[in-house]
């Protein structure tokens, strides 16, 4: 049981490029989050997702996308990186009908030049 | 808007020093979860505890102890004989209401312990 993983832990992008980030988990949870970290701001929520083939925008959605095509896989798309989307992400999951606690990965640390 | 506020950027003390980190809280939901976890250098989040808005009992695990007073909205987390170890960045987060459907977190800004040894 791995809990939550994230793909890759570290990357490092120019501006332009793109690139995916993946978030699995294996504790069959219907709801799934990617936040993003930045000094002194604590977590901001991307996007979510409450259920197989459903998301939405979060507070911070911009220049994100998201697709949940299964239900232990949540994907953060970023099509055109730029130097603000520096940051750690973090993807979350929790069980419906919980009492909220969320699990998290352990991060993914974005660098873009 | 919900709103988490931990006012204490940094603070650093000396082993075995007790140390109380605080939290406070804005919400419109009658019904609602605070969270505390702990972010060590290595990077992840690891949760602490979940207290629900209906449960005012204050809860002890081991060094670690939390008071929940929903009268001043306030959700505090103290470590006892703080360790080296203790050292990390520590969070406080707010669930949304039932009713919102995604039940995301709102998370203050981290308070960073430093405990010299």
């Amino acid at each position: 049981n791995a809990g939550v993983t994230q793909t890759p832990k570290f990357r490092v992008l120019k501006t332009g490029q793109s690139m995916t980030l993946l978030c699995a988990q294996d504790m069959n949870h219907e709801y799934m989050y990617w936040y993003r970290q930045d000094p002194g701001m604590g977590l901001r929520l991307i996007h979510y997702s409450v259920g197989e083939g459903t998301t939405a925008k979060g507070e911070v959605p911009d220049g994100y996308n998201v697709s949940r095509l299964k239900k232990q896989n949540f994907l953060l798309g970023l099509e055109s990186a730029a130097p603000s989307q520096t940051s750690v992400y973090f993807c979350a999951s929790r069980l419906s009908g919980s009492t909220d606690t969320q699990y998290f990965g352990p991060g993914t640390r974005l660098t873009v030049l | 808007a919900q709103k988490v506020t931990q006012a204490q950027t940094e603070i650093s003390v000396v082993e075995k020093e007790d140390v109380t980190l605080d939290c406070v809280y804005e919400t419109r939901d009658t019904t609602y979860y605070l969270f505390w976890y702990k972010q060590p250098p290595s990077g992840e989040l690891v949760f602490l505890i979940r207290r629900n808005s209906f449960d005012e009992q204050n809860e002890i695990s081991g060094r670690y102890s939390w008071n929940f007073q929903k009268s001043t909205s306030s959700f505090n987390f103290t470590i006892t004989a703080s360790q080296v170890v203790d050292s990390a960045v520590y969070f406080c987060a707010l669930s949304e209401g039932i009713d919102t459907g995604r039940r995301a977190l709102t998370f203050g800004s981290g308070t960073r312990l430093q405990v010299q040894p």
